[in-house]
């Protein structure tokens, strides 16, 4: 089973539209988890970061099901800029070590 | 604040040579960096740990010898590919950890290496 798994998509959504990705992680020891946005050929750049408790930041909402070992991300109102791979994210091995990423969910919202 | 820039942006080179990657922490001391690698379609994957001042710790099934990491001060760490080959060419991303951060990490904007 891989580390952490997303559906790579594509997902065309209208503009305007509400949609939610999700990734599953399989280490349950892992300790912070973020979602990250690459656009094509660029570095990724982070999003959120993901708190058990859930976070929002505008129209993104994020969240965590330790007991699942499952991460979400509502995208609410979707903008054209919204189009790019997003990827999930999780430190597995505690602060001091890199990050591992899902392969990503590509998004594509049309007009 | 926190940006990290990487050099070259890209470059294409013949098969056989050596070729240098730069990381650099431009407004923050970075004391642990990291080099990833993602071939198209697929995720990053870690290569490598790079420490300032201490050898390197390399992923599981990462060569060493081929990938080498020198990260010499606290804003500059370097990846070399040595005796590059077709199987190399790849997007190299490097990140940088500000030296009392425990989780964030900061990316370059990668370098794209093509083999020939």
């Amino acid at each position: 089973r891989k580390e952490v798994e997303q559906d790579p998509g594509p997902f065309n959504v209208p503009e305007g539209a509400t949609v939610a990705f999700n990734c599953t992680y399989s280490n349950s020891a892992s300790q912070s988890f973020f979602w990250y946005r690459q656009d094509c050929r660029k570095e990724p750049k982070l999003l959120m970061s993901v708190y058990s408790s859930g976070n929002e930041d505008g129209r993104f909402t994020a969240q965590l099901n330790r007991a699942s070992q499952y991460i979400s991300l509502l995208i609410r109102d979707s903008k054209l800029s919204d189009s790019a791979t997003y990827l999930c994210v999780v430190n597995t091995r505690g602060g001091a070590d890199g990050l591992t990423f899902g392969k990503g969910t590509h998004l594509i919202i049309q007009p | 604040g926190a940006v990290v820039s990487q050099h070259p942006s890209w470059v294409i080179c013949k098969s056989g040579t050596s070729v240098k990657i730069e990381c650099r922490s431009l407004d923050f001391q970075a004391t642990t960096m990291f080099w990833y690698r993602q071939f198209p379609k697929q995720s990053l994957m870690l290569m490598a740990t790079s420490n300032e001042g201490s050898k390197a710790t390399y992923e599981q099934g990462v060569e060493k010898d081929k990938f080498l990491i020198n990260h010499a001060s606290l804003t500059l760490s370097t990846l070399t590919v040595t005796s590059a080959h077709p199987e190399d060419s790849s997007f190299y991303i490097c990140s940088a950890r500000p030296g009392l951060a425990l989780y964030e990490q900061y990316f370059g904007p990668g370098t794209r290496l093509t083999v020939t």
